[in-house]
C-alpha cells in the first residue's frame, strides 16, 4: 500500500530562519515522490519531484527536499524563511501503476516576521 | 500557472438542487481527478479518469457521478445537493505517460449547499 505521513500539523518558524516540513512514506516499489504548496483559495500548487538521481532535489521559490531511502522520508526544506512561504504544504507519493496521487494530511506553516 | 480551468469558483446552492462542477484542461492530458477538501484539511480522491469514456471512483465514497467524453472535459454532477456535500472540490490532471509527471490542479471550486 501506497501512503505519507506528515506527522506535525503546524511548523511555526521565524522569518530568517531555515525551515523544515516533514513527510515521511510507505511505498510498494520504487517512491515517486512530490511537494506541494497550497494558498488560501487557491488549487495545489507543484514545488518539487523526486524521481531517481541526486537524494538533494531543487525546486521553486528556493525549496529543496532531502530524499532518505533508510529512513523513508522526504523532508521539505528552505534556508532562510519568508513570511510569503506561510501557506499549506503537502507532501504526496505516486502510486506503482502511476494512476493515483496519495497525499499527506498537510502541514500548515506559518513564519513570522 | 496550469491551465486547467474550474468553474464556478464559489456556489451557493439549496438543498435538493442538482449541480455540475465543470473542470476543462488544454494541456492533452490523459489522466484527471476530483478531490474533495475541506478548509485546511487533507485532500480525499473521489473519482479518477484514464482518459475518454474511462471513469472510477476514488478512496473516499461519494454521491457524486463525472463523466469524460472529451479529453479536456471532465465535470461532476451532484443530483441531489445536501449541506454534507459543502466542501471544496479540487480537479487535477498529469500525462499519462511517464511515472514521473506531477499533477496540475485548478483553482477549486467552493460549494455551498445551505
Amino acid at each position: 500500500a501506497q501512503s505519507v505521513a506528515q506527522p506535525e500539523d503546524q511548523v511555526n518558524v521565524a522569518e530568517g530562519n531555515p525551515l523544515t516540513v516533514k513527510c515521511t512514506y510507505s511505498v510498494s516499489g520504487n517512491p515517486y515522490l512530490f511537494w506541494y504548496v497550497q494558498y488560501p483559495n487557491r488549487g495545489l500548487q507543484f514545488l518539487l519531484k523526486y524521481i531517481t538521481g541526486d537524494n538533494l532535489v531543487k525546486g521553486s521559490y528556493g525549496f529543496e527536499a532531502e530524499f532518505n531511502k533508510s529512513q523513508t522520508s522526504f523532508h521539505l526544506k528552505k534556508p532562510s524563511a519568508l513570511v510569503s512561504d506561510s501557506a499549506l504544504y503537502f507532501c504526496a507519493v505516486r502510486s506503482y501503476n502511476f494512476n493515483k496521487f496519495y497525499f499527506g494530511s498537510g502541514t500548515k506553516l506559518n513564519v513570522k516576521p | 500557472e496550469a491551465d486547467i480551468y474550474q468553474t464556478p469558483r464559489y456556489l451557493v446552492i439549496g438543498t435538493g438542487k442538482k449541480i455540475t462542477l465543470e473542470c476543462s484542461q488544454t494541456m492533452g492530458h490523459d489522466k484527471m481527478y476530483w478531490y474533495q477538501q475541506d478548509p485546511g484539511m487533507e485532500l480525499h480522491l473521489i473519482h479518477y479518469s484514464y482518459g475518454v469514456n474511462s471513469t472510477e471512483k476514488g478512496d473516499l465514497s461519494s454521491e457524486s457521478t463525472v463523466s469524460r467524453i472529451r479529453t479536456e472535459h471532465f465535470p461532476l454532477t451532484l443530483e441531489s445537493a445536501r449541506p454534507s456535500h459543502t466542501s471544496q472540490y479540487l480537479c487535477a490532471s498529469t500525462l499519462a505517460q511517464g511515472s514521473d509527471n506531477e499533477q496540475f490542479f485548478g483553482p477549486g471550486t467552493r460549494l455551498t449547499v445551505l
